[in-house]
């Protein structure tokens, strides 16, 4: 079936540092690729998508490249903000089930001034 | 535009009652779905509609999650008995037209706690 893993949080960060988290999924065919962000007290909304192969998805500095051949989604921003701090959720849409997400666990973020 | 509703917000009950949650969509949105989402863990589908028709509740513990969407726009999730482990947020998402690509829009959430 399809899986989404990415690293556990919490991740601990000064503002200004580099933010990567991992995310690899197991899907058949050619998933749509999602990040997800929920700031504290607020519901799941969309950060970015990529839904090909090589395709770059981004939004309020945060990046991610569809990585067919690692079957990876890694998010990235090159100087995170105490702003950016929320919970982070990688997940997947895959034609052969419908429109439905599968999500990963969630990478908590904690930026400090 | 109005965003996704869901109400109410917050749900204690004790073990073996029975509760329900209410969702409205965005209006114009075909597809809706309902999430579990446990404590620490991502969210995981129990049922998706299209229109009034369900797609896939094969994730939806049938003897005692119930859900409709009878006019194709609002919807209820029904769990009769409750049990602990159902404690959770239940999280309404609607979709434009319900394929891969389309980009899924959140209500706020029902926090249910079981005593």
């Amino acid at each position: 079936g399809n899986s989404v893993t990415q690293m556990e949080g919490p991740v601990t960060l000064s503002e200004e540092a580099f933010l990567t988290i991992n995310c690899t999924y197991t899907a058949t065919g050619y998933p749509s690729l999602f990040w997800y962000v929920q700031y504290p007290g607020e519901g799941l909304q969309l950060l970015l998508k990529a839904t090909k192969a090589d395709d770059k998805g981004s939004n309020k500095g945060f990046e991610a490249t569809y990585r067919k051949e690692t079957t990876s989604f890694h998010l990235e921003k090159g100087s995170v903000q105490v702003s950016d701090s929320a919970v982070y959720f990688c997940a997947l849409s895959a034609n052969n089930a419908g429109n439905m997400l599968t999500f990963g666990g969630g990478t908590r973020l904690m930026v400090k001034p | 535009e109005a965003g996704v509703a869901q109400s109410p917000r917050y749900k204690i009950i004790e073990k073996r009652q029975s509760v329900a949650f209410w969702c409205n969509p965005i209006s114009g949105h075909a597809t809706l779905y309902w999430y579990q989402q446990i404590l620490g863990q991502g969210p995981k589908l129990l049922i998706q509609f299209q229109n009034n028709g369900v797609v896939d509740d094969s994730q939806l513990p049938k003897d005692r999650f119930s859900a409709e969407r009878l006019k194709g726009v609002d919807s209820t999730l029904k769990i009769q008995p409750a049990k602990l482990e159902d404690s959770a947020v239940y999280l309404c998402a609607s979709s434009f037209r319900g394929q891969g690509s389309d980009e899924q829009y959140f209500g706020p959430g029902t926090r249910l706690t079981v005593t």
